[in-house]
């Protein structure tokens, strides 16, 4: 079925370790993102990439870094992980033909402690 | 915050009974859209609604957009169980990045059976 594959489903991660969360897309879209979801504060955009090779910030990037060297794939890294970023991560892509639809990954449980 | 604003923060209803949520948002946007995330899931795309449309239906789906007052409002009619979910609005912003949405903080809705 074509969407988007997040990995892992979740992780505990011990404070200023880094970690990697992968997101892939087989929908051949243009742009994805990076969003965390927090109660109480709803999603919040952490990077974004219109296309391949680029990216930008978004709402709260510090901590977290993006690469996209290709169109599917578009990697979210944490250099050193802090407890305020234990979160829900959500990796999503559109593309014009999509209209503005934005389709959603499963999502990435992270506990930092 | 560009962010939108969900009204209220959480619903509870019978099975049959109509729910209506409302969001209100700050910027000129170029559309307005409702997802639906169940718990544990990734969001899902309802209804999109353009910023030239007043009112939009999906099945048991309204929409209705009033650009004037900057405000949005989504109406389930003979609401079911499995209604039973968060659902935010997202706004794409005139002018932003594409597709790039800034949500809302949800509105819980729980149907009793």
């Amino acid at each position: 079925i074509a969407g988007i594959t997040q990995a892992p489903t979740s992780q505990i991660l011990a404070a200023g370790r880094r970690m990697t969360l992968r997101c892939t897309q087989d929908m051949r879209h243009n742009a994805m993102y990076w969003y965390r979801q927090d109660l109480g504060l709803g999603l919040r955009l952490i990077h974004y990439s219109n296309t391949a090779g680029t990216t930008g910030k978004g709402e709260v990037p510090d901590g977290y870094s993006v690469s996209r060297a290709n169109t599917d794939d578009f990697p979210l890294t944490l250099a050193s992980a802090v407890p305020s970023q234990t979160s829900v991560y959500f990796c999503a892509s559109s593309d014009q033909g999509t209209g503005g639809i934005t389709f959603f990954g499963q999502g990435t449980r992270l506990t930092v402690v | 915050s560009q962010q939108g604003e969900e009204d209220p923060q959480a619903l509870s209803i019978q099975e049959g009974e109509n729910a209506t949520m409302n969001c209100s948002y700050k910027t000129s946007i170029n559309n307005l859209q409702w997802y639906r995330q169940n718990s544990g899931r990734g969001l899902v795309h309802l209804i999109l609604i353009r910023s030239n449309e007043r009112e939009k239906h999906s099945g048991r789906l309204r929409v209705t957009l009033d650009t004037s007052k900057k405000s949005s409002s989504l109406l389930i009619t003979a609401s079911r169980a499995a209604d039973t979910a968060s659902y935010f609005c997202a706004t794409a912003d005139r002018g932003s990045t594409l597709g790039r949405l800034y949500f809302g903080r949800g509105t819980q809705l729980t149907v009793w059976p």
